[in-house]
């Protein structure tokens, strides 16, 4: 059974530069949450996605934007990147009863730098 | 006040002693609490849900005080495995709410 898998694991880039980056789900999951996690920090909600659409969203800028496709794959974009986008993102995923009240499943992230 | 605060540490413990931390959360209408762990460098994992007064598995206790709104973790007979970032646990909103981490407790267990 495989369990939520993040690509790519690292990734360069500079200021100003767009990225995407995927992920997909623990089979049987539908739900598909985003943070972001700086050093030393814990991690910070993005958004999630549910039925391919944004459900929640955490305090993060329009720069930030998502999607989810039909087989509950989703992926993240970071538009006009900052030095200070710099950081390790995680991408989980959960049923939808889980919500909060149920265990969401991390990926081990990929780790973003800006130059 | 942040959301969800916890004490960095390191907590550094001897193998086989008991460590014990807490977490405070600011939004008095939370009803689940969760502990996760993470390595170094690693995903977090899930360790302990805490739905009521507290929640014992093995070695681990996690105690819910929402009187002074705080939660805790007892380990103990800590084993060098044990080392890690313990991220503490809040999910805010309704049924599809988002977790809320705290920056995590470091322990780091010595032989």
């Amino acid at each position: 059974d495989a369990g939520v898998t993040q690509s790519p694991t690292h990734l360069i880039k500079t200021r100003g530069q767009q990225v995407t980056l995927r992920c997909s789900p623990k089979s049987g999951h539908d739900t598909v949450s985003w943070y972001q996690q700086a050093l030393g920090q814990g991690p910070q909600f993005i958004f999630q996605y549910y039925e391919e659409e944004e459900r929640q969203r955490g305090n993060f800028p329009d720069r930030f934007s998502g999607h989810q496709f039909p087989n509950y794959s989703s992926e993240l974009n970071v538009n006009a990147l900052l030095l200070g986008d710099s950081a390790l993102y995680l991408c989980a995923s959960s049923f939808p009863s889980g919500g909060p009240q149920g265990e969401q499943f991390f990926g081990p992230g990929t780790r973003l730098t800006v130059l | 006040r942040k959301e969800v605060e916890q004490d960095p540490g390191p907590f550094n413990v001897p193998e086989g002693a008991t460590v014990a931390f807490n977490c405070t959360y600011s939004n008095s209408a939370s009803q689940s609490f969760f502990w996760y762990r993470q390595d170094c460098r690693k995903e977090p994992k899930l360790l302990m849900s805490v739905y009521s007064s507290g929640n014992e598995d093995g070695r681990f206790t996690a105690q819910l005080n929402r009187a002074s709104q705080y939660i805790s973790l007892l380990i103990r007979d800590s084993k060098l495995s044990d080392s890690a970032t313990y991220l503490c646990v809040v999910p805010r909103g309704g049924s599809w709410g988002k977790l809320q981490f705290g920056a995590g407790t470091q322990v780091v267990v010595t032989p």
